[in-house]
């Protein structure tokens, strides 16, 4: 079975400092990996996947997240906050074989303050 | 442009009625997925489909069911509505390549 654990419950960080939103998985085999964000009363939008390659992944609205395999983890992270990006964040997680279904973390709420 | 909708986006319903939440996607996506959304668990995997006729179970396909009649739509029923699933429910789909997974804008269902 996979999962997906996203162990802080809500992030707070002042607008331009640096923000980490951290993400562990277990999946049999290799991973695709994938990171949404969900603004209020709304759906989920797309932020940046890892597939294969580089390590490093660049995403929308100028975040990047570090796929570490020996680690199963992959964080997402962003060099200066903003207030719009206040939100709850998902990661998402499946194997390159088996169920092609996403599993998802429980989110994380990121309050960025002014 | 292609698109996923669902609807309806509010649906209040009673207790022991059946409801058809829809969902329509025009990516030509043979892959297509049912969550619900509660607070503290994230989404859960409900019901998918690999294709026409091909339907699945996920973690909490209890009191649910989907079926596949063709590409574009995969309706999700509750049999017996329960104030349990009182939840947002989201709709995505996947192509078998590109690895996107596109989400509908949900639907609030309240069972009371």
């Amino acid at each position: 079975a996979q999962s997906v654990a996203q162990p802080e419950d809500q992030v707070n960080v002042a607008e331009g400092n640096p923000l980490t939103v951290k993400c562990t998985y277990s999946v049999s085999g290799n991973p695709y990996l994938f990171w949404y964000v969900q603004y209020p009363n709304r759906g989920l939008q797309f932020l940046l996947k890892y597939i294969t390659g580089d390590n490093l992944v660049k995403g929308s609205y100028g975040f990047e997240a570090e796929f570490n395999k020996s680690q199963t983890s992959f964080h997402l992270k962003k060099p200066s906050a903003l207030v719009s990006d206040s939100a709850l964040y998902f990661c998402a997680v499946r194997g390159y074989t088996g169920r092609r279904a996403l599993t998802f973390g429980s989110g994380t709420r990121l309050q960025v303050q002014p | 442009d292609a698109e996923i909708t669902q609807s309806p986006r509010h649906k209040i319903t009673e207790t022991g009625r059946q409801v058809t939440l829809a969902c329509h996607q025009t990516w030509n996506h043979n892959n297509m997925f049912w969550y619900r959304q509660d607070l503290g668990h994230g989404l859960r995997l409900i019901h998918y489909s690999y294709g026409v006729q091909d339907t699945n179970k996920g973690e909490v396909s209890d009191g649910y069911s989907v079926s596949r009649s063709n590409t574009e739509d995969l309706p999700l029923t509750l049999e017996s509505a329960a104030s349990s699933q009182t939840s947002v429910y989201f709709c995505a789909s996947s192509g078998d390549r590109n690895y996107g997974y596109t989400f509908g804008s949900g639907t609030r269902l309240t069972v009371v």
